[in-house]
């Protein structure tokens, strides 16, 4: 079974521009999350998405930042325009469809995406 | 609010070693999970061992274990005869039992192994 994926490894872009990443959860997971390590610091929860739906966005840090996730499959992350302070990795994870008398729910993470932003 | 705090940027073991990295969080939840992530430098994070905050039995993984204090709010990993392949960032993460089920991370413990 294939893991998590994400694309690109590693972007490059320069500040006031526009970049694009994806995320391609395990098959038949529902729950999607992204997070974010500003370098140094902890990894930080973004949003979380159910399916197709936003169930928690509380931790986009701006209006630059818009995630979709069409058809309840992969999910992008589009950050626009850049700033100096979007650097770091964003990572993707996903978890099972949450039912009745399970409580583990682990989330499986992706290699992520390093934003550098010159 | 909860929070999770890795008070060790950094440590290091020398090969066969026994090392410790210390998690602290803070929660008023009773039932919640912590869990201990490993970040290679190849950055693909795994799981490497989890607690369910209602066992009171320390979870244990082959080479890893944890002592987990709910009352000190407390959650170390404990690896034995590290290996070169320990290498890695490792990550303290919580997460409670309701809502979207995010997880709540600390700020990571680079662990040097010395051959």
């Amino acid at each position: 079974e294939a893991g998590v994926t994400q694309f690109p490894s590693h972007s490059v872009i320069e500040k006031g521009q526009t970049v694009t990443l994806r995320c391609d959860p395990i098959s038949g997971h529902d729950n999607l999350y992204w997070y974010r390590r500003v370098m140094g610091k902890e990894i930080k929860f973004l949003l979380h998405f159910v399916k197709e739906s936003k169930q928690d966005e509380s931790g986009m840090p701006n209006n630059r930042f818009l995630a979709e996730r069409t058809g309840g499959t992969y999910s992008t992350l589009k950050v626009q325009p850049a700033e100096l302070e979007d650097s770091g990795v964003y990572f993707c994870a996903s978890s099972q469809k949450r039912s009745s008398g399970r409580r583990r729910n682990e989330q499986f993470f992706g290699p992520g995406t390093r934003l550098t932003v010159l | 609010a909860q929070t999770v705090t890795q008070s060790q940027p950094e440590m290091s073991v020398q090969e066969a070693e026994t090392v410790t990295l210390s998690c602290t969080y803070d929660t008023s939840e009773s039932d919640y999970y912590l869990f201990w992530y490993k970040q290679p430098p190849s950055r693909q994070m795994i799981l490497v061992i989890r607690q369910e905050a209602y066992k009171q039995q320390n979870a244990t993984e082959n080479r890893f274990s944890v002592n987990f204090q709910k009352a000190a709010k407390s959650f170390s990993l404990k690896i034995s005869d590290s290996q070169l392949g320990d290498a890695a960032m490792y990550f303290c993460a919580f997460r409670g039992t309701s809502g979207t089920y995010k997880y709540i991370f600390g700020t990571g413990t680079r662990l040097k192994v010395l051959a």
